[in-house]
């Protein structure tokens, strides 16, 4: 079945640097997400993206559709410790439903 | 952003009883919700896809007859869980989406739920 493939799986990285984490797939598809999971709480959606190429930002995120539109990359600027917390893609064919990825698991060291 | 919201946050029930959860799209209205389910330091699992007015689809080996979900209305999905046991234990968590517009889907806080 289609699978997304998220990494890193987990990364811990100073206050200030950038990180960067991306999610590849066999599969093509029509829509990526991305989104934040705190402890306890449910995923927040952070960027939407719906064409090939396409690059958004928001804030100090930045996300990309991948060209051949089976992989996508999420970017974050000038990490701060409330950047902490577990991130998540995911990605639909079109269908009404969202497959996710496995999550990457950021630690901002101060 | 749209606004999701699902009740309870958190449920303690004993093994043999039923627990239904809540999830409520408030400020717009969602022909389709998902129902998840997450483990410990897992990604989230879908379970089933609830359309208004309409049977739930479900996942391959999600029991329907244990997780019972009802569509009544384009703001209000539940999910069931019927006859408890220890193993549902779980962080379940639901999501929604616009019935217009783009498909971005928005989820709900959560429930924990925990079967003694």
């Amino acid at each position: 079945g289609q699978q997304l493939n998220q990494s890193p799986q987990s990364m811990f990285i100073q206050e200030g640097e950038d990180v960067s984490m991306n999610c590849t797939s066999s599969s093509i598809f029509n829509t990526w997400l991305w989104y934040k999971q705190d402890p306890g709480e449910g995923p927040v959606l952070l960027i939407a993206l719906y064409k090939a190429g396409e690059l958004t930002s928001n804030g100090r995120l930045t996300a990309q559709f991948g060209i051949t539109r089976k992989d996508s990359f999420l970017n974050i600027s000038a990490s701060i410790p409330s950047d902490v917390g577990i991130y998540f893609c995911a990605a639909s064919s079109g269908t009404y439903k969202y497959i996710f990825g496995t999550g990457t698991r950021l630690k901002v060291l101060a | 952003g749209a606004v999701v919201s699902q009740h309870p946050s958190r449920v303690i029930c004993k093994s043999g009883t039923s627990v239904k959860i809540e999830c409520r799209s408030l400020d717009f209205q969602a022909t389709t919700m998902f129902w998840y389910r997450q483990f410990p330091k897992k990604s989230l699992m879908l379970m089933a896809t609830s359309n208004e007015g309409s049977k739930a689809t479900y996942e391959q080996g999600v029991e329907k007859d244990k997780f019972l979900i009802n569509h009544a209305s384009l703001t209000l999905s539940t999910l069931t869980v019927t006859s408890a046991h220890p193993e549902d234990s779980s962080f379940y968590i639901c999501s929604a989406r616009t019935a217009t517009g783009n498909t971005e889907a928005f989820f709900g806080q959560g429930t924990r739920l925990t079967v003694v």
